[in-house]
């Protein structure tokens, strides 16, 4: 089956550095991936949509220029968190659908999380 | 907000019981899919309903959808001490765009 891979899965890091968070989809290929934000024992808040070749598109309320997504290749999106701050601690997960399998674009394969703390 | 209802917010149970756990959502609907999340992990698909279809199964999974009520149920059988995790309803909108429910956190106790 589908398979997205996330790396790291936790980063600590200071305050005021970037963190870049990697997706990839191992065995096809994602046109669009989708970057949700998970705080403790709340549900996921899908922050961006992003497309492979074109700028992402960013739900109401995120910061484009503080969540930087990268999308170059149709295996591999990247989320930058820029001059991060402790409110920016929180799980980060991406998923991507698999236009080839027989769900289609109906169901997405997550990867496993990236847990971020800001010190 | 992105965000559907879900109750109980936290079951608890005993091993061979069954779980119910309900979920409200508020656009309309290409189809609702249900998830699940091990602590700190990503999530795994479990079942999908189409907008169109009113009770689904999958092996102990049971969903069920009303579209005039816009909410869905997911019911687990003969639940087991690996079934402790939390539950996601997620409704895809007629933009294949995927909104999540606030989650029930199951507790099997063995």
């Amino acid at each position: 089956g589908a398979v997205v891979s996330q790396h790291p899965s936790w980063v600590i890091c200071k305050s005021g550095t970037s963190v870049k968070i990697e997706c990839r989809s191992l065995d096809f290929q994602a046109t669009t991936m989708f970057w949700y934000r998970q705080f403790p024992k709340q549900s996921l808040m899908l922050m961006a949509t992003s497309n492979e070749g074109s700028k992402a598109t960013y739900e109401q309320g995120v910061e484009k220029d503080k969540f930087l997504i990268n999308h170059a290749s149709l295996t591999l999106s990247t989320l930058t968190v820029t001059s991060a701050h402790p409110e920016d601690s929180s799980f980060y997960i991406c998923s991507a659908r698999d236009h080839g399998s027989a769900s289609g674009a109906n169901v997405l394969t997550f990867g496993a999380g990236s847990r971020l703390t800001v010190l | 907000s992105q965000q559907g209802e879900e109750d109980p917010q936290a079951l608890s149970i005993q091993e061979g019981e069954n779980a119910t756990m309900n979920c409200s959502y508020k656009t309309s609907i290409n189809n609702l899919q249900w998830y699940r999340q091990n602590s700190g992990r990503g999530l795994v698909h479990l079942i999908l309903i189409r907008s169109n279809e009113r009770e689904k199964h999958s092996g102990r999974l049971r969903v069920t959808l009303d579209t005039s009520k816009k909410s869905s149920s997911l019911l687990i059988t003969a639940s087991r001490a690996a079934d402790t995790a939390s539950y996601f309803c997620a409704s895809l909108d007629n933009d294949y765009k995927l909104s999540f429910g606030a989650g029930t956190t199951v507790t099997v106790r063995a």
